[in-house]
């Protein structure tokens, strides 16, 4: 079956521009997790959805940041006002278990 | 504090050679711990969960509860072992909530 989507794959942006990043998790997987990967950072952990709890969103570095997930299914991750520090690639996971799945990421670049 | 640690950002071995890519971390409860690896253009993708005990492409790693490390080894290093390795720890049973390392590249060299 089909894995994690993510849209765009690469997205290039101006500084201060908000920019929306897209997550399709794998259907039936109750969480879903947002990661930061940056050079040298290793994978940064942003905020946690799980069923229909209120999500944790304890890793979120500033509050130029949000995310939801509607229906239990697609995410979205939404950074406002982009400054030059956010670029990275997002990755997003989901699971029903232990196993973190993860999508391809989404490359963001702010210029 | 959690934290997980990978000391090498770098780590290059000759093919055939063996190779251990340090992990250890800080938790006072029992954590539970794996190992994620990403080869060249791929995802990010499970390779070793320590409850499994298990061994992956030649790879084990043992949780040292005292030393509180979660080191990963192989014998006889492959050049398809080439990837970037992550150590990650899960504190609360049912969330699987990680907490990442910084990453190790492995390269092995022809």
């Amino acid at each position: 079956g089909a894995g994690v989507s993510q849209s765009p794959s690469n997205k290039v942006t101006e500084k201060g521009k908000d920019v929306e990043l897209r997550c399709d998790p794998i259907s039936g997987h109750t969480a879903l997790y947002w990661y930061r990967q940056s050079l040298g950072q290793g994978l940064e952990f942003l905020i946690y959805f799980q069923g229909n709890s209120a999500p944790d969103k304890s890793g979120l570095p500033s509050d130029r940041f949000s995310a939801e997930r509607t229906g239990g299914s697609v995410s979205t991750l939404t950074i406002q006002r982009t400054q030059q520090e956010d670029s990275a690639v997002y990755l997003c996971a989901s699971s029903h278990a232990y196993e973190q799945y993860f999508g391809p990421g989404t490359r963001l670049t702010v210029t | 504090a959690q934290r997980v640690t990978q000391p090498e950002k770098l780590l290059s071995v000759f093919k055939g050679a063996p190779v251990e890519l340090k992990c250890n971390y800080s938790y006072s409860g029992s954590p539970e711990l794996f190992w994620y690896v990403q080869y060249s253009r791929q995802r990010l993708q499970l390779l070793l969960r320590h409850i499994s005990r298990e061994s992956i492409k030649g790879f084990t790693a043992d949780l040292n509860k005292g030393e509180t490390s979660f080191h990963l080894k192989k014998p006889f290093a492959q050049e398809e072992d080439s990837a970037m390795y992550y150590c990650a720890l899960s504190t609360t049973s049912g969330t699987y909530k990680y907490i990442f390392g910084t990453g190790t590249r492995l390269k092995v060299l022809a």
